[in-house]
């Protein structure tokens, strides 16, 4: 069966504090892996497409990567406008462009 | 502005009763999708349509059903026979070159 886990649940964070959010899947046939990002009572945010082992995208203090079981979210001195519940999901090749969503790491950055 | 527009932000639903959620597109994609977001839970799907007029089960369609009729239209109607309606629904779009999912604000649904 198709799974992502995402951990920690939650991560609390000393502004300029760098750390990582994981994302571990288990699919058959990864499509591409997405990074989104989701403020409270908002639609989640397009952050990253990754779509094969070794891949690594950037945008401003985020910097996704991708291995055959994992992704990490890396995060540069965060500012508290990083503060977000970050998801992750997977498109597998056996289903009908679906995607499989994690259940999200919620990040809170202090001042 | 192009987008997806999903109303009403805010709904409350006494039970037994049905309700529908709106959710409108400008971006020409063809593939509409509905998820269902609870505290602590990834997003699950509920039901998605791929081309108008055809649309298949997610993996939690029971007590919901969708139309879809035309390309910028997708509304979900949530029933009384949805044991536990209270949720955070989101509506998505999807661009096939990409594969990238847009996704609207959100309509939270609350059971009196």
């Amino acid at each position: 069966e198709d799974q992502v886990t995402q951990s920690p649940e939650a991560l609390r964070l000393q502004e300029g504090e760098s750390s990582s959010l994981n994302c571990s899947y288990t699919v058959s046939g990864l499509r591409g892996l997405f990074w989104y990002r989701q403020d409270p009572g908002k639609g989640p945010e397009f952050l990253f497409t990754l779509y094969s082992a070794g891949e690594e995208k950037e945008k401003e203090r985020l910097k996704a990567t991708l291995t055959k079981k994992e992704s990490f979210l890396h995060i540069t001195a965060p500012k508290p406008e990083d503060s977000a519940t970050y998801l992750c999901a997977v498109q597998a090749g056996s289903n009908t462009g679906k995607l499989i969503f994690g259940q999200g790491t919620t990040l809170q950055v202090k001042p | 502005d192009g987008g997806i527009t999903q109303s009403p932000k805010y709904l409350f639903r006494k039970e037994g009763q049905n309700v529908t959620l709106s959710c409108e597109q400008n971006l020409n994609h063809d593939a509409m999708y509905w998820y269902r977001q609870d505290p602590g839970q990834g997003l699950r799907l509920i039901y998605y349509s791929q081309i108008v007029n055809d649309f298949q089960k997610g993996d939690i369609a029971e007590g919901y059903s969708v139309s879809r009729e035309k390309k910028e239209s997708f509304p979900l109607t949530v029933t009384s026979a949805q044991k536990n309606p209270t949720a955070f629904y989101l509506c998505a779009t999807k661009d096939l070159s990409s594969g990238e999912l847009f996704f609207g604000e959100g309509s939270r649904l609350t059971v009196l």
